[in-house]
This record gives structure tokens, sequence and C-alpha cells, in this order.
């Protein structure tokens, strides 16, 4: 009875490394969400996938991000050249219903960029 | 454009107290969904309340009351005799389409019961 599990809980990277982090839904739930949230702010939407293919990537603040989900479950946001201003906690969401908008999150991942 | 305000960032209050959380919203849509997420010190965000915009109806679900006002777009999150374990950080957020639409969310209120 697995919630969303996201790993690394934890990351501290250097500017300019790769980072990637790792969302594992609730089995079954075909919608998966990426958001940020830096401290003293509501979570901000990154990426949604409904199945494999990105639904909605609008809130990817540039080509530095990415992410993937190749077979509709586990899904990966990539970082690459990391800066300081990516420091934040990185929370995955999914969904089973489209109609209801609930949204079941994981504890996110913290990642800090020296 | 979508947008959710929650005005206050921080509020304390004694156990037992009653609490209101006030968040206001703006959209151009008719239709849209509203939403309450409870966000613990674990930092796991939990869904309590979703409700849509043809329904003006007020909620109650044991001590958590919910009043929403089309007329001053304001969706607020009561809690009733307050305890300890209702301190979290408390976040409003819209949808303009539920589940087609990324949610937005607000800021957040940071709700501290004091035993």
């Amino acid at each position: 009875g697995a919630g969303v599990s996201q790993t690394p809980s934890n990351k501290v990277t250097e500017k300019g490394k790769y980072v990637e982090l790792r969302c594992d839904p609730i089995s079954g739930h075909t919608a998966l969400y990426w958001y940020r949230q830096s401290l003293g702010q509501g979570p901000e939407f990154l990426i949604y996938f409904q199945g494999t293919g990105a639904a909605d990537d609008s809130g990817l603040p540039n080509d530095r991000f990415f992410a993937v989900r190749p077979e509709g479950s586990v899904s990966t946001l990539k970082i690459q050249r990391t800066e300081r201003g990516d420091s934040a906690v990185y929370l995955c969401a999914s969904s089973h219903n489209l109609n209801t908008g609930e949204l079941f999150f994981g504890e996110g991942s913290r990642l800090t960029v020296l | 454009a979508q947008k959710v305000t929650q005005a206050q960032t921080e509020i304390s209050v004694v156990e037992k107290e009653d609490v209101t959380l006030d968040c206001v919203y703006e959209t151009r849509d008719t239709t849209y969904y509203l939403f309450w997420y409870k966000q613990p010190p674990s930092g796991e965000l939990v869904f309590l309340i979703r409700r849509n915009s043809f329904d003006e109806q007020n909620e109650i679900s044991g001590r958590y009351s919910w009043n929403f006002q089309k007329s001053t777009s304001s969706f607020n999150f009561t809690i009733t005799a307050s305890q300890v374990v209702d301190s979290a950080v408390y976040f409003c957020a819209l949808s303009e389409d539920s589940g087609n639409t990324p949610l937005v969310f607000g800021k957040g209120t940071r709700l501290s019961v004091i035993a």
C-alpha cells in the first residue's frame, strides 16, 4: 500500500553538476506531476505526464530541465548544469482520476546546489 | 491567468480556538475547481477538499468547514476547536479544468496551534 515514493530524499551537489530525481507513483495512477517548492512558497508546476507522454511541460523553467516517464510509471526529473537557484524541494504527485483533481504527493526530494 | 492569494502568511492560535484561513482566487473561466491541501512538517501535501465552481454549498467535515463565495472569489477554510495536530502549512489551489490543467497554488498559510 505504498504511496508516492521519491528518491533521493536529500541531494547536495555542486554548481554545474547533473542531477536526477526519481518518482515512483502509486500503482495504476496514469497522471504524474512534478512541482517545485521553494522556501516559504507554494508548489510551482513544472510538468505533467499522462501515461508516457508529457501532456504539459509549460512549467519547466528552461532547457536545463527535462523529465521522462518511459514506461508510464516511474518518472525521472533531470537537471543539467545545476545552478544555485535550482535549490528547492522537488515534489512529485500522481493521480488516478483526472476528473477529481485529487493529487497524491510524495515527501519530495530536497535539492541543494552549493 | 489564474492566481491564488493567501494573504495570511502565519497564524498562531491557542488550542481549542477556532481559526479561519483565507483564500482569494482569480480566474477568467466559468468552470474551475478549488482545493485545499495540508502540508505537515513531514512535507507531504495531503488533499483536504475539492469544490467546483457550480457548487457554492458550504461543506463541513468534522472540525473542518469551507465557505465558498463566488461573489467575492473566496474559498475560506475554518478549523473549529483547533488541536496541536492541526499545525501545518495549508495551501489553497485552483484548477481551471480539473485534472487537465495543473493546480496553481497559493503561497500557503502556516498555522501554529499552541497547547
